[in-house]
Parts: structure tokens; sequence; C-alpha cells
């Protein structure tokens, strides 16, 4: 099984426009990580945003917010109000305790931010 | 702010060549890590390292791979004889000593072409 999926390949927003980037994930593990990277054409991977399993609150970085759903085990990227330099692909990741230190990455979304 | 460096940006080698992907990590970075992504396909783990040995590999990581900090900054990955599916886009990662959140910082890459 996947531990991540990214269902949504490419995603359309208007400038000015929030826009959800959705990341379901797999895992028995209490303790994990979840990650959103940004990767812009030029092809370099930005950290974003991070939310640990017994985080209470959803993460916030600056317009970037993470719509945590344990139950659910889907963790969600927020992006609000959209600007052209926001189109890049977008990766959701995990790292599990058990599992020591490697990512797992999803398939990724890539946003399109219209003007 | 501090980065993660990686050089060259982008390497064409002949299939059977050796090459050496070099890395220089974030200065009090103490884990290190190798992915790589096939072009259009998710970032894939490869190996991590600490304290000067090789904390976990992926199935990916065979004989043909090797990986070393020759110096106190340096962490390189050696593909001893690459083949055509090494071609992809490989990234180098580091994190700091344990913290809250274990987020791995991505240098640009290195996109190696096999012919």
């Amino acid at each position: 099984a996947q531990k991540i999926t990214q269902t949504q390949p490419g995603m359309f927003v208007q400038e000015k426009e929030a826009v959800t980037l959705d990341c379901t994930y797999d895992t028995s593990d209490p303790s994990y990580g979840l990650f959103w990277y940004k990767q812009p054409s030029s092809g370099e991977m930005i950290f974003l945003i991070y939310q640990g399993s017994y985080d209470q609150q959803n993460a916030t970085e600056g317009r970037y917010s993470l719509n945590f759903q344990k139950a659910r085990k889907s963790a969600n990227l927020v992006i609000s109000a959209s600007q052209l330099g926001d189109s890049a692909m977008y990766f959701c990741a995990m790292r599990e305790k058990s599992t020591g230190n490697q990512f797992y990455f999803g398939t990724g979304t890539s946003l399109t931010v219209i003007p | 702010e501090p980065e993660v460096t990686q050089t060259p940006s982008h390497q064409v080698t002949q299939m059977g060549q050796e090459v050496i992907l070099r890395c220089v990590p974030i200065s009090n970075h103490l884990y290190f890590y190798w992915y790589r992504q096939i072009l259009g396909q998710k970032v894939e783990f490869l190996v991590s390292f600490y304290n000067n040995e090789i904390s976990e590999k992926s199935e990916i990581f065979d004989d043909q791979f090797s990986v070393e900090r020759p110096d106190g900054s340096n962490f390189t990955l050696k593909i001893r004889s690459t083949k055509l599916e090494d071609s992809a886009m490989y990234f180098c990662a580091s994190r700091p000593p344990s913290g809250r959140t274990d987020t791995q910082y991505f240098g640009p890459g290195t996109r190696l072409t096999v012919l």
C-alpha cells in the first residue's frame, strides 16, 4: 500500500483565491510527521510546512496551512491568496518514527495559478 | 539563511562510467540523505547517513552505489557503473540534531543524464 497518496495530478486556481491540495497517508505508527514541499520548475525542493501526529492544532506558516484530520488520515495543504509564484509541483511526505529517517513522498500535485 | 548545496547542477555521462555527486549539507546538521526523482515520478529515498555510517538504505541503493563523507563538509554519492535507468534528479538533504520536527532540508539537486 502507498504510504502517501495525492489524488490530484493537476490543479488550477485563480490568482488571489485559496486552493486545497489533498494528501492522505497510511501508517500504523502512532508517531509520525507530515511535510509539504514545493518544487518549482527549476527543480529544487522547498520545505513549506510540518505537522506532527501529536500536534493538537493545525500547522500554519504564512499563507500555508495544513488541514490535519487524524481520524481520516489526511493532511491537506491550504494555500490562501494564491500568487503566480505558487505555480509549482507540491509534494506531501511522511516520516514514521518506527521506520527511521526516510521520508515517503507522494506523486505530487501540479498547481497552476491563473492570472 | 544556510542552504544545502549540490554540484554539479547537471551531469552527463556515458553508460558504464562512474559518477560522483557532491553535496555540502548545512553546517550544524548531523543527518544526511540522498533521494532520487526519475523524471515525472515521485521522490524516492536512497540512503541516510549519520555518525559516518549508513543508517538506512532502500532497495534501490544496491552495490553500485556508495556514500562518503570525506571531510567535515562534503557528502558524496558515487555510482560506480551507471546505467540508463540511473538518469534522474538526485537530491541531497540534511537535518539538524534531533528537534521537534525532524525536517529535512533539500539541496537544489543534480540532474544526472546517462547516455
